[in-house]
Parts: C-alpha cells; structure tokens; sequence
C-alpha cells in the first residue's frame, strides 16, 4: 500500500527539540522529493520545507530556517524533521508529503502528527 | 510579494458552476496547485500544472491561469465537494513554496 507515517509529535516545552519521522512505503522513496507542512489548530496549511530526491538539497520557510532541520534516510525509507527552539507559534498538526517534482505538487500525504509547545 | 490570496469563503447551489480564485505574482512565472481538505483529513491534490487532474479526481475539477490569477471550477459541484481548498505555488524567488490561505467551499 502506497502511504506516508508520520510519528514523533508530543508535548515540548518553548526552547525544546522534538524529531518527527514519516516513513514511505509502496513506492520508490529515492525517486522523490519530500516536504513537510503543517496547520496550526483551526488554520491554513503552511510549507514548512523540502528536500530533493538525493537529499543534496533542501529549503526552508523563513519562519523556521535556521531552527528546524530536513532529512532523509534512503535505507529506511523515512523522511525526518529536527525542531529546535521551539515556540508556542510552531504548535500544529505536521504533515508530511511525497512532490511528483522539486517544489511542484503534493500527491501524497500522511494523515499528520500533533507538535505542542507549551509550557 | 510572495503571498497567495483566496476568498475566505464560496457557496454554490448543488449542480451548479464555482470559481475558487488564488491571486499571486508569482503566478505569473509558476502553475499553481489546488488541494482539497475535508475536515479531520489530510489535503488531496486536486489539481496540478496547466490543468492536470491526479487518478481519482473527478473531471468536474479543473485549472486555469492567466496573469497572476488562477482558477479552480468546479462544474456541477456535488454535495462531497464541500470543504477547504488551498491554491499552492512557488514564490518569486522559486525556491520556495506558499499556499495561499484557503476557501472554504459551501455547496447549498
């Protein structure tokens, strides 16, 4: 079955880390580039940021460059997101999802895993 | 600017025709993509590129830009299309992706 996982959401207090996975199955994950987005409670979805197939490149929204870290790990099929410095504004739901091209379109996405940041 | 903008809200009469509008600069240079969110569900891509409907979707569906606007239509819109929709492009500098801040589509 073609699908995304996601996993690794929780509880975290403001300045805390937390890693989200998203493990691929039923298709080649290594042809694909990968992306993460996410939707504040009873908001609009917002990019979050992508990696090419390789994983030689990657891009991130201005909200958390230089704080949040994409990933992946061909042997496992599993995409990954490194939060650092967290704050109350990065609480939502993370998606992540499969890009038929580099920053093109989403055909794919996991059913979400919850981050909040609160003290 | 950078940002995608969409009518928060849209009512059609079941059967009828519905226009979802995105307006953006960077439409000018980049083909949207249009996503349906129904609630406590993951987004669906609906449509893509020109006008390109994924396996599934069905052809009621379809794209149109020109300028900086784009259009999502709806034609014959049935009860099952209500829900969020959500344009998505590039931003000017290319190298990055914005969605723009969703319609919430009421079929009546």
């Amino acid at each position: 079955e073609v699908q995304l996982v996601e996993s690794g959401g929780g509880l975290v207090q403001p300045g805390g880390s937390l890693r989200l996975s998203c493990a691929a199955s039923g298709f080649t994950f290594t042809n694909y580039a990968m992306s993460w987005v996410r939707q504040a409670p009873g908001k609009g979805l917002e990019w979050v940021a992508g990696i090419t197939a390789s994983g030689g490149s990657t891009s991130y929204a201005d909200s958390v460059k230089g704080r949040f870290t994409i990933s992946r790990d061909s042997s496992k099929n599993t995409l990954y997101l490194q939060m650092n410095s967290l704050r109350a504004e990065d609480t939502a739901l993370y998606y992540c999802a499969k890009d038929m091209e580099w920053l093109v379109s989403f055909d794919l996405w996991g059913q979400g895993t919850l981050v909040t940041v609160s003290s | 600017s950078s940002e995608l903008t969409q009518d928060p809200a849209v009512s059609v009469a079941l059967g009828q025709t519905v226009r979802i509008t995105c307006q953006g600069d960077s439409l000018r240079s980049y083909y949207p993509s249009w996503y349906q969110q129904k609630p406590g569900q993951a987004p669906v891509l609906v449509i893509y590129g020109k006008n390109n409907r994924p396996s599934g979707i069905p052809d009621r569906f379809s794209g149109s830009s020109s300028g900086k606007t784009a259009l999502l239509t709806i034609t014959g819109a049935q009860a099952e299309d209500e829900g969020d929709y959500y344009c998505k492009s590039r931003d000017s500098s290319g190298n990055h992706l914005k969605f723009g801040g969703g319609t919430k589509l009421t079929v009546l």
